[in-house]
């Protein structure tokens, strides 16, 4: 059973402007939130993380929000490079384990 | 450089043999961890270590075995048992566990049956 969803497999955006990208989870015992980066035939990048004593992480031009009652998260994007273009997937894992589940990714690509 | 290196980047197996994929941390983190992605799917789990000699199985650890005899290093060994190897294969390590640390993960190695 997925525990982490990423629902858009693909998403397009112009050059300049915001990517939104979004991910549910199931599992009320996750506390500990990421993003990576994956170009092809290359391993996953980490990106930016966020705990769940926070709501809100920012780094340059990358924000993560958390929202624990619906359990979703979502990654901003600031403005969108055509480098930005990748899959971007989502995982969650539950402190102090040791797995970290992960969804099953956006293609995002910025149109320049 | 500090990475995880992760060899060969291409692998091919005839049908009924095993086949070992390397993966060999300079980070000094303590965990390591194998992950098998295919098309359309999110990473899934094989094995994960969080000290040396000591490791434990993932979601889908059936037709796989590791080792851990030194920090650096978790080979995977794809055993014939394994009835769907064909895919992309990714190490990653932790620094310790019980944090929130990120996990870091090589460029992986995929797997095609010959």
């Amino acid at each position: 059973d997925q525990q982490v969803k990423q629902n858009s497999p693909s998403l397009s955006v112009q050059e300049g402007r915001i990517s939104i990208l979004n991910c549910d989870y199931t599992n009320s015992m996750f506390d500990y939130f990421l993003w990576y980066k994956k170009y092809p035939a290359e391993g996953p990048t980490f990106l930016i993380s966020i705990s769940s004593i926070k709501d809100k992480n920012e780094d340059g031009r990358f924000t993560v929000f958390l929202n624990k009652s619906a359990k979703h998260l979502s990654l901003h994007i600031v403005p969108s490079q055509p480098g930005d273009s990748a899959v971007y997937f989502c995982a969650a894992s539950a402190n102090p384990g040791n797995q970290f589940y992960f969804g099953t990714g956006t293609s995002l690509t910025v149109i320049p | 450089d500090g990475g995880i290196t992760q060899s060969p980047k291409y692998l091919f197996r005839k049908e009924g043999q095993n086949v070992t994929l390397s993966c060999e941390q300079n980070l000094n983190h303590d965990a390591m961890y194998w992950y098998r992605q295919d098309p359309g799917q999110g990473l899934r789990l094989i094995y994960y270590s969080q000290i040396v000699n000591d490791f434990q199985k993932g979601d889908i650890a059936e037709g796989y075995s590791v080792s851990r005899e030194k920090k650096e290093s978790f080979p995977l060994t794809v055993t014939s048992a394994q009835k769907n190897p064909t895919a992309f294969y990714l190490c990653a390590s932790r620094a310790r566990t019980g944090f929130n640390q990120p996990q870091h993960f090589g460029d992986g190695t995929r797997l095609s049956i010959l």
